[in-house]
């Protein structure tokens, strides 16, 4: 079975750019996650999906972020503009249940992101 | 204050030897508890669930103190493929799904 997917796996761009990351998640998982590591910190939640809704936003960063998931199935993560601040690895997870209920999530390879 | 806290290391250590790694998590309303491990410039994966009652696996020993929000793990007879960065990982019942990571604690095993 394909794990979760993401693209691309770097990108370097300059601040003010826009910048578009994808993630394809484990088929069949209704669950997909959006994590964050900034260089020297811990990695951060950012949004969680359900299907094609947003269960939960609050650790977007702010309004240069912005994260879609049409049609239920991958999802993108676009940064406009992009700041210096921005930079770091993008993690995507998708997340199946258990027999006993557990939630497992899988995290993607993640893409690397440098603004210049 | 961070939501878990984890001494970074790095811990080097012979093969053989044992090793153990701590973490503390700061809500006490966290639900579900869970270490990962993270190979260099790699994603993390799960490496087990941590249960009250403590958990085994293999050379994996996980274990969790409720009242002292206290997390554990200790590895037996240390491999080399055992290096890695482990994160200790929380979850709360209020946001969920949400995952709340430690920053890892390094580990390197020499021969």
């Amino acid at each position: 079975e394909a794990g979760v997917t993401q693209f691309p796996s770097h990108s370097v761009i300059e601040k003010g750019q826009t910048v578009t990351l994808r993630c394809d998640p484990i088929s069949g998982h209704d669950n997909l996650y959006w994590y964050r590591r900034v260089m020297g910190k811990e990695i951060k939640f950012l949004l969680h999906f359900v299907k094609e809704s947003k269960q939960d936003e609050s650790g977007m960063p702010n309004n240069r972020f912005l994260a879609e998931r049409t049609g239920g199935t991958y999802s993108t993560l676009k940064v406009q503009p992009a700041e210096l601040e921005d930079s770091g690895v993008y993690f995507c997870a998708s997340s199946s249940y258990d027999r006993l209920g557990q939630e497992t999530q899988y995290f993607g390879p993640g893409t690397r992101l440098l603004v210049l | 204050r961070k939501e878990v806290e984890q001494d970074p290391g790095p811990f080097n250590v012979p093969e053989g030897a044992t090793v153990a790694f701590n973490c503390t998590y700061s809500n006490s309303a966290s639900q579900s508890f869970f270490w990962y491990r993270q190979d260099c410039r790699k994603e993390p994966k799960l490496l087990m669930s941590v249960y009250s009652s403590g958990n085994e696996d293999g050379r994996f020993t996980a274990q969790l103190n409720r009242a002292s929000q206290y997390i554990s793990l200790l590895i037996r007879d240390s491999k080399l493929s055992d290096s890695a960065t482990y994160l200790c990982v929380v979850t709360r019942g209020s946001t969920l799904g949400r995952l709340y990571f430690g920053r890892g604690t390094q580990l390197t095993v020499w021969p």
